[in-house]
C-alpha cells in the first residue's frame, strides 16, 4: 500500500489555467506538507498543515492555495498558472509530537509543466 | 535561522570505491539532521537521521553518517558503492521545536563502472 500518494503524476497545461494536485496519506500522520523542487533540484517548503490547520506558509504567491479537508488529505490548487510554476511538487507527511514530527515521508511527486 | 550547505553538487566515484558526501549546517540551537535520497524520477526516501544519542548513525543501503557538533557537519559515507546508488542525495536540518525541515541543494552521486 502506498503511504503517501499524489495525483496526477504528470500534469501538462497552458499558461493561465487553474489546476489542482491531490495528496493522500494512509499513515495516520497529523502533519502534511507541500514542497516545490525546481529544475536545479532545489527543494523548498511551501506549506504545512497540522490536523487541518495551516502552520507553515512560506513566501508563496497567493495563486497557490492549499486545502485540507481532513488530516489524511492536503490538496494544492494553483490559479492562473505561469511558466515559472513548472516544477516537481512533492507532498510529505510526518507523525505528530516530539522528535518524530520532523521525520517526513514523501510522495512520488507531481511533475507540472506549464506551456 | 538554520541553513544547510552541501559543498559538492556532483560526486563521481568508481563502483566498489568508498564515498563521502559532505554536509555542513548552521543553527543557533540544537538540531535534528537527515539524509534523504532521491532516485531518478522518484520521490525522496529517508536514508538516516540523527535526533540524539550516538553521533554515528547507520541507515539503509549500507550508508552511515556522523554528527560532529564542533564542526557543524553531518557527512554521509558508504564504504563501497554500487551502481544502484546513483541518485541525488539531500542533507536536511530541522531545529528543535520547529516543524520545518530545510534542505540542502543536493549532491548528485555518479557511479562509474
Amino acid at each position: 500500500d502506498t503511504a503517501v500518494s499524489q495525483t496526477p503524476k504528470y500534469l501538462v497545461t497552458q499558461m493561465g489555467n487553474d489546476k489542482s494536485i491531490k495528496c493522500e496519506q494512509n499513515l495516520g500522520h497529523d502533519t502534511m506538507y507541500w514542497y516545490k523542487q525546481d529544475s536545479k533540484k532545489f527543494l523548498k517548503i511551501m506549506f504545512s498543515y497540522n490536523n487541518k490547520e495551516l502552520i507553515i506558509n512560506e513566501t508563496v504567491p497567493n495563486r497557490f492555495s492549499p486545502k485540507s479537508p481532513d488530516k489524511a488529505h492536503l490538496n494544492l490548487h494553483i490559479n492562473s498558472l505561469e511558466l515559472g510554476d513548472s516544477a516537481v511538487y512533492f507532498c510529505a507527511s510526518s507523525p505528530g509530537g516530539g522528535a518524530t514530527v520532523v521525520t517526513q515521508y514523501f510522495g512520488p511527486g507531481t511533475r507540472l509543466l506549464v506551456l | 535561522a538554520q541553513s544547510v550547505t552541501q559543498l559538492d553538487s556532483q560526486v563521481p566515484v568508481f563502483e566498489e570505491a568508498p564515498v563521502e558526501l559532505r554536509c555542513n549546517y548552521s543553527s543557533s540551537v540544537s538540531v535534528y539532521l537527515f539524509w534523504y535520497v532521491q532516485y531518478p524520477n522518484q520521490g525522496l526516501q529517508l536514508l538516516l537521521k540523527y535526533l540524539s544519542g550516538s553521533t554515528l548513525v547507520k541507515g539503509i543501503n549500507g550508508f552511515e553518517a556522523e554528527f560532529n557538533k564542533s564542526q557543524t557537519s553531518f557527512h554521509l559515507r558508504k564504504p563501497s558503492v554500487h551502481i544502484s546508488d546513483t541518485a541525488e542525495y539531500f542533507c536536511a536540518v530541522s531545529e528543535l521545536g520547529d516543524d520545518k525541515i530545510i534542505f540542502g541543494k543536493g549532491t548528485r552521486l555518479h557511479i562509474l563502472p
